[in-house]
């Protein structure tokens, strides 16, 4: 069955330095990975996309790669701040030809301190 | 800005009950989807809906849940005979090309 798993473990980090959150996924062949942050009680957000045939995406201090090789995403925060702490999910979308189907990590828990 | 917009935000049920969960969608946008969230869990997957009808089903969505969009702007969840494992946050949303954008849930709690 499908699957995508992210670092299990929450990733505390001083502010000012990169983040890197990892998702790998099986049994999968996506159209577009995304990533999206959760704070809690709240709804996700969609932060940024990356394409099949793409390697590498930036938005200000966020950067995505994609290896469909390896079937991995990584996902970095530069200069961080402590208002980044927040829960991040990796999520595929599937092919609208295949039912659009949106489905997601289990999250990596940020805490960046000060 | 268009957003999703969720009614209500806090529902308590007695368990065996019937709940509807409401959602406004962007009124552009073409697929709609329902996810549970269970508190320190993951957000799941529980149906997408495309012109109309169900394009894709989780094995979570059984006989006992259902969707309808009655009248081209309201997107509804019933949970039919609720149980106390329904417990969970309930999020509704609505995709504009590759881009989800989500409510802001309904915290579903049966008693």
């Amino acid at each position: 069955s499908q699957k995508i798993e992210q670092n299990s473990e929450a990733l505390n980090i001083q502010e000012g330095k990169t983040a890197t959150l990892t998702c790998n996924y099986t049994n999968y062949s996506p159209a577009y990975l995304q990533w999206y942050r959760q704070d809690p009680g709240r709804g996700p957000v969609f932060l940024l996309l990356i394409r099949e045939n793409e390697k590498e995406k930036r938005k200000e201090r966020l950067k995505v790669t994609f290896d469909t090789t390896l079937k991995q995403s990584l996902f970095h925060i530069t200069a961080s701040q402590p208002a980044d702490s927040a829960t991040y999910l990796c999520a595929l979308l599937s092919p609208y030809n295949q039912g659009g189907k949106l489905i997601f990590g289990q999250g990596t828990e940020l805490s960046v301190k000060p | 800005e268009p957003e999703v917009t969720q009614t209500p935000s806090h529902q308590v049920t007695q368990m065996g009950q019937e709940v509807i969960l409401r959602c406004v969608p962007i009124s552009n946008h073409l697929y709609f989807y329902w996810y549970r969230q269970i508190l320190g869990q993951k957000v799941e997957f529980l149906v997408s809906f495309y012109n109309n009808e169900i394009s894709e089903k989780s094995e979570i969505f059984d006989d006992q849940f259902s969707v309808e969009r009655p009248d081209g702007s309201n997107f509804t969840l019933k949970i039919r005979s609720t149980k106390l494992e329904d417990s969970a946050m309930y999020f509704c949303a609505s995709l504009r090309n590759t881009e989800a954008f989500f409510g802001q849930g309904t915290r579903l709690t049966v008693v």
